[in-house]
Parts: structure tokens; C-alpha cells; sequence
């Protein structure tokens, strides 16, 4: 079936990094542009970075512009975060999401999230 | 603050409608058809229940429907029912460097 599962996430001290990863299976993952949204405890959803269908193009939230980068990799059909410098305010369930090619801002396939905890 | 405004709550009975605001400005919701909204169960992902504004993915309720008049957008859901309780985000395309904003989330309460 469609599915997103997310891996890497965990405790980490301010300063710290991490490498979350999303695996994708169940339908054409080179279809779909992939996204990253955060939501800290108790919080609403807050969207971070956004890759394009074939990795070409980028984009990152203000808040984690030059800390966090984006990637992906068709062949695994896998999707990345490379977090670093985290931060307290970091702190939250991530989400990876995709939105197919033929809508925008429409995240109709979602993981189950992957807690990252940035405490000392 | 969320770039998008929601109210925090709202609620209704079974068998009623109810209306969630989302509003934005001209660069975001006003500018643009690229309105979608959230529902999310408490310890659960997110699920996708309009996109473009108006538009009902495959297995969603026709009880869902979506809106947009100026700057802001709407959700109603009508005859609800006691499992649409959840909150709700709204989302949309901006103009901006951040490329998409969220709501803050309003809570739909079925009394």
C-alpha cells in the first residue's frame, strides 16, 4: 500500500545534528514533490523544506534556512533532512508528506513522524 | 504567529454544519487557488480533505466542502458527526520566500 515512514529521529543535544530519512513505497515516489513539515508538541503544523520531483530545486523555512538541507534520492525512493545546529525550538514530530505533480500544496500521502527532541 | 489566521475552536452538534476560517492576504490565500485543508486526530498524521480550494480527494465525505472569498478561506463541514471531531489546518501557496504557510489550527468540538 502507499506508504511514508520516517527514521532517524531521537535526543540530541543544542548544537547537535541528525539525518532523518523517509521511505517510500507503493507508488511512483519520482512522481511526487516531497516535503518536510514539523509540528512541536502541542503545536500546530509548521512547513520546513520542500524538494522538487527530480531534486533539482529546494526550498527551506526561514527558521531553519542554512541549518537544514533537503534531499532525495529517486533510485532508493527515499527522502532526507540533514539537520544541523539544532536548536531547542527544533523540537517536534516531523513529518514527511508528498504532493503529486499534478496539484500544489495538496500533501495527500503522509508519514507516521519521527519525534526529534533537542535538549541538553 | 501563524501566517494564516483560524479561530482556535469551534463546535457544533451532531447533524449540524459549521464553518472554519482560514484568513490570509493577497499574497497567500487571496492570490491563489492553492488552498488545502488538514484533518488530524490527536497522535495522528495529518489527512488531506480539500485541495485547490474546493476539491474533495478520492474517499473523502461530500459532507467536506470548500470555499474562498477575498483573502479568506472556508471549510464546512455539514451533518456532522461525532468522529469529524479533530482539528482542522488550513494551508496555501505564498508568494513569500517560505513557499507555504499553515493556519494555526482551529479544534472542532462535537458537543
Amino acid at each position: 500500500q502507499v506508504q511514508l515512514v520516517e527514521s532517524g529521529g531521537g535526543l540530541v543535544k543544542p548544537g547537535g545534528s541528525l539525518r532523518l530519512s523517509c521511505a517510500a513505497s507503493g507508488f511512483t515516489f519520482s512522481d511526487y514533490y516531497m516535503t518536510w513539515i514539523r509540528q512541536a508538541p502541542g503545536k500546530g503544523l509548521e512547513w520546513v523544506s520542500y524538494i522538487s520531483a527530480s531534486g533539482a530545486t529546494s526550498y527551506h523555512a526561514d527558521s531553519v534556512k542554512g541549518r537544514f538541507t533537503i534531499s532525495r534520492d529517486n533510485a532508493k525512493n527515499s527522502l532526507y533532512l540533514q539537520m544541523n545546529s539544532l536548536r531547542a525550538e527544533d523540537t517536534a514530530v516531523y513529518y514527511c508528506a508528498g504532493e503529486p505533480k499534478s496539484i500544489a500544496v495538496a500533501f495527500d500521502i503522509w508519514g507516521q513522524g519521527t519525534m526529534v527532541t533537542v535538549s541538553s | 504567529q501563524s501566517a494564516l489566521t483560524q479561530p482556535a475552536s469551534v463546535s457544533g452538534s451532531p447533524g449540524q454544519s459549521i464553518t472554519v476560517s482560514c484568513t490570509g492576504t493577497s499574497s497567500d490565500v487571496g492570490g491563489y487557488n492553492y488552498v488545502s485543508w488538514y484533518q488530524q486526530h490527536p497522535g495522528k498524521a495529518p489527512k488531506l480533505m480539500i485541495y485547490d480550494v474546493s476539491n474533495r480527494p478520492s474517499g473523502v465525505s461530500n459532507r467536506f466542502s470548500g470555499s474562498k472569498s477575498g483573502n479568506t478561506a472556508s471549510l464546512t463541514i455539514s451533518g456532522l458527526q461525532a468522529e469529524d471531531e479533530a482539528h482542522y489546518y488550513c494551508c496555501s501557496y505564498t508568494s513569500n520566500s517560505t513557499l507555504v504557510v499553515f493556519g494555526g489550527g482551529t479544534k472542532l468540538t462535537v458537543l
